[in-house]
């Protein structure tokens, strides 16, 4: 398998452009994370996934970010509009979580945003 | 609010000694702990994990202790090698909370030759 497949890999963008990150995940998977990394607060997690249902959205900063996963290998993060403070690592992860047991997650590479 | 802490950012070490990466936490609820190490500009890779029903993993150089009466773990890597330099980040999941990873600001590791 390839992994957790993130593109792009690179975005630099305008403040007020919206702005789309995608997620393939790993073929099976059942659990779809969505991460920001920032050096004052480290790796903050958005909003997850199961079975293509949003779970928890609570750390989702603002109603400008919004995440969908229409189908089981893809889901979207978006920023609209966006900010220069949306700058960070946007991290996708997913995993494979059998009922009552705990698994690591698989990250994809991420995707540096920065908003100028 | 940080449930989980690694309070040093940075750790040096010489190689082929012991390095000793700490962590702690604050919500009692968590029960699966892992370590992921990350070089720059990749993602986060799993490097070993832990439940709560044990207190020590193992996995080749590299084990993992949870106290869990002191709400605390630690990753000791022996012997280090130039190699095993990246940011480790601790990371903790409670079963009713999805599974999600709450993970710690990390701890940067320099092993020297």
């Amino acid at each position: 398998d390839a992994g957790v497949i993130q593109s792009p890999r690179h975005e630099v963008t305008e403040m007020g452009q919206e702005v789309t990150l995608r997620c393939k995940p790993i073929s099976g998977h059942n659990s779809l994370f969505w991460y920001r990394q920032t050096m004052m607060r480290g790796l903050e997690l958005l909003i997850y996934f199961n079975n293509n249902v949003p779970i928890d959205d609570s750390g989702m900063p603002e109603d400008r970010f919004s995440a969908k996963m229409p189908n089981a290998s893809f889901s979207t993060l978006k920023i609209q509009p966006s900010e220069p403070r949306d700058s960070a690592v946007y991290f996708c992860a997913s995993s494979l979580n059998p009922q009552s047991m705990n698994t690591e997650a698989f990250f994809g590479q991420g995707t540096r945003l920065t908003v100028v | 609010d940080q449930q989980v802490k690694q309070n040093s950012p940075s750790l040096s070490v010489q190689e082929g000694r012991i390095s000793i990466l700490n962590c702690d936490y604050t919500n009692s609820m968590f029960d699966y702990f892992l370590w992921y190490k990350k070089y720059p500009a990749e993602g986060p890779t799993f490097l070993i994990s832990i439940s709560s029903i044990k207190d020590k993993n193992e996995d080749g150089r590299f084990t993992v202790f949870l106290n869990k009466s002191a709400k605390h773990l630690s990753l000791h890597i022996v012997p280090s090698q130039p190699g095993d330099s990246a940011v480790y980040f601790c990371a903790a999941s409670a079963s009713g909370s999805g599974y999600a990873l709450n993970f710690g600001k990390g701890t940067s590791l320099l092993v020297t030759p």
